[in-house]
């Protein structure tokens, strides 16, 4: 087994861009997905398959995942993405695995 | 629109089994893997295990000895049992539908509390 370990948190100021990182080794060899919970809310997909968005997430949420580290990018970081974000990895041999999550704040 | 929702008791008794079930409406449960993931309260999500349409399972290491999810008899429901819980069972309990290892539409989670 593994662990995905996140930075416990990140600030910017807005209109900075936040980077949040997810890292174990060779995370690049495994499928990552971003999931977004605000307070008191049920966690929401940001990013899945390393960089790809869902329908109805903003083009400033970006991903990216290669070597030992996966990167959700929020270029343009706005007041209303302070959240808690967490990393999520899977590969077709083990199970799903959550980072310990990030506490982004935006101020 | 898919939504998932859980239903189940809210407090459970210390060695007793937690049971939840999660409905699902919008879409049936073909096609997809169906997890279920948990939050102890102020601390981050960890994934309990999903079940396949075709009945196959997967659990994380930890649990496997005490959980089980198994589908229901209509074709838009699955259920979560976890045996023997201690107070560090208590959490908010999500369902999930899964795809190509992603969790892509969450219930809005139910808090279960262990407490005699």
């Amino acid at each position: 087994s593994y662990e995905l370990t996140q930075p416990p948190s990140v600030s910017v100021v807005p209109g900075q861009t936040a980077i949040i990182t997810c890292s174990t080794d060779k995370l690049g060899s495994k499928h990552t997905s971003w999931y977004q919970q605000l307070p008191g809310q049920s966690p929401l997909l940001v990013i899945y398959q390393d960089n790809k968005r869902p329908s109805g997430i903003p083009e400033r949420f970006s991903g990216s995942n290669s070597g030992n580290t996966a990167t959700l990018t929020i270029s343009g970081a706005q007041p209303l993405d302070e959240a808690d974000y967490y990393c999520q990895a899977w590969d077709s041999s083990t199970y799903l695995i959550f980072g310990g999550g990030t506490k982004l704040t935006v101020l | 629109q898919v939504q998932l929702q859980e239903s189940g008791p809210g407090l459970v008794k210390p060695s007793e089994t937690l049971s939840l079930t999660c409905i699902v409406s919008g879409d049936s449960i073909n096609n997809y893997f169906w997890s279920w993931i948990r939050q102890p309260p102020g601390k981050g999500l960890e994934w309990i295990g999903h079940i396949y349409y075709t009945g196959g399972t997967s659990y994380t290491p930890s649990l496997k000895s005490r959980a089980t999810i198994s589908l229901g008899t209509s074709n838009n429901q699955f259920s979560l049992k976890l045996t023997a819980v201690t107070a560090a069972d208590t959490a908010i309990y999500y369902c999930a539908r899964g795809e190509a290892g992603t969790l892509s539409y969450w219930g809005q989670g139910t808090l279960v509390t262990v407490s005699a």
